[in-house]
């Protein structure tokens, strides 16, 4: 059964900064990863979708990598501001269906 | 706004109320996905329905129903829950149900069973 764990669960920065959340897979037998943000009551808003066969996808002042064969993926947020205040979530889709397995998040909150 | 649009927001039930989620989208999805998500944890896939076929049930207890009566329209028909049941209800569609295909997410339905 997949598994994913997302470090750090909490990260406070201040507004500038560079900042790289964590998330680890069981299972390398994944189709794609997904990073989701999920503002408090609210539903979740897609960012990033990387394929098996690619490394990385970009949108904007973000960044997510995948490495299959460690069980890992990165999401890189570059010169970070408030409103990325948010819990950043990934998933890896690795059954028929679309099933999404979602690590735990990471509750990231930037200080002005 | 989210193209997934989920009624009601809110919704408060005793344990032997009948009602229903209800979950819509314009964007010709043909795959439609119930989660459910407890406060400060991960949303769990309940169902997945598949050209409105019911494709995965995740082992969810009875009192909790889908219906898709067409492409567009997703309820969930809520019956004798229990308070371990309040949880916010999430809605998600995709193009299809292919592996690559981005799932997209309504603000859901905040549900507390007294």
């Amino acid at each position: 059964k997949q598994e994913v764990t997302q470090i750090p669960a909490a990260l406070s920065v201040p507004e500038g900064e560079n900042l790289v959340l964590n998330c680890s897979f069981t299972d390398s037998a994944i189709y794609n990863l997904q990073w989701f943000r999920q503002d408090p009551g609210k539903g979740l808003t897609s960012l990033l979708l990387i394929q098996s066969s690619q490394r990385e996808q970009t949108s904007g002042r973000l960044n997510a990598s995948l490495d299959k064969s460690s069980g890992r993926s990165t999401l890189y947020i570059a010169a970070s501001q408030p409103g990325d205040s948010a819990t950043y979530l990934c998933a890896a889709c690795g059954n028929a269906g679309n099933m999404l397995t979602f690590g735990g998040g990471t509750r990231l909150m930037v200080k002005p | 706004d989210t193209e997934v649009t989920q009624t009601p927001k809110h919704l408060v039930m005793g344990m032997t109320n009948k009602k229903s989620l209800k979950c819509e989208q314009h964007m010709g999805h043909r795959a439609m996905y119930w989660y459910k998500q407890k406060a400060k944890k991960p949303p769990e896939l309940m169902f997945v329905y598949s050209y409105e076929k019911l494709s995965i049930n995740e082992s969810v207890p009875s009192r909790f129903s889908p219906e898709c009566p067409n492409s567009s329209l997703l309820n969930l028909h809520l019956h004798a829950l229990q308070p371990e049941d309040s949880a916010l209800y999430l809605c998600a569609s995709s193009r299809g149900d292919a592996n690559y295909q981005p799932q997209h997410f309504g603000d859901g339905t905040r549900l507390s069973i007294l």
